[in-house]
């Protein structure tokens, strides 16, 4: 059965430093997702990409966020300068018009 | 903005025993998703729910919506270890289809003792 798949799965990073997190969806789907889990609490949504360009995103996907797909087979999460609170679990979804979404099984960030 | 709120928010139950999960949302849902997830790992999409009073069934795991829908549960019957992990809800955070953003549920942790 097809599915998502994220790399890489644990990412130890710096404060300060870029980190770019990458995900392949799943390969006929059109609509892709970046989540968020933050140890202990709920999956929270940061960004919806559809038709090469962000069709919603939340109040945390801010200026230090960015998404890109790069190529047709490749959705990537960046973010710019790290903070210690972007320690989280993330994880990308795809899906088709009118489907459920299918999730990865995420990249562990972890922020020192 | 929409809230969906899981009871309980953790259960143990004996191998074998029948066990319900709710998800009631503080908003009319257009579309309910009920997630597994285990430790660590990603989400597993078990069921789509998206009439008032609509009931799915997969093997031993039932989920319904009810008619108002604000409410929605997860039943499983005869419960199996590998039944174990977290079970999330998840509804459209917009008007619409799956298409949209999801907001989720606080999670019900469930353990199954042999």
């Amino acid at each position: 059965e097809p599915e998502v798949t994220q790399t890489p799965s644990h990412q130890v990073t710096q404060m300060g430093q870029e980190v770019i997190l990458r995900c392949v969806p799943i390969s006929n789907h059109l609509y892709f997702y970046w989540y968020r889990q933050i140890l202990g609490q709920k999956v929270e949504f940061l960004v919806s990409f559809y038709n090469n360009e962000i069709s919603e995103k939340s109040e945390i996907f801010d200026d230090q966020f960015s998404v890109e797909r790069p190529d047709g087979s490749n959705f990537t999460l960046k973010i710019r300068s790290t903070k210690l609170e972007d320690s989280a679990m993330y994880f990308c979804a795809s899906s088709d018009y009118g489907q459920p979404q299918h999730f990865g099984d995420g990249t562990r960030l972890s922020i020192l | 903005s929409q809230e969906l709120e899981q009871s309980p928010q953790s259960l143990i139950v004996q191998e074998g025993k029948n066990l319900t999960i709710n998800c009631t949302s503080s908003k009319t849902l257009y579309g309910l998703y009920w997630y597994k997830q285990k430790y660590g790992e990603g989400l597993i999409f078990l069921m789509m729910l998206q009439k008032g009073g609509e009931e799915k069934s997969h093997e031993k795991i039932t989920a319904k919506l009810d008619e108002k829908k604000q409410q929605s549960s997860l039943h499983i019957t005869a419960s199996q270890p590998s039944h174990a992990g977290i079970y999330l809800c998840g509804a459209p955070g917009n008007y619409g289809g799956a298409t949209n953003k999801l907001i989720f549920g606080t999670g019900t942790l469930l353990a199954v003792q042999p």
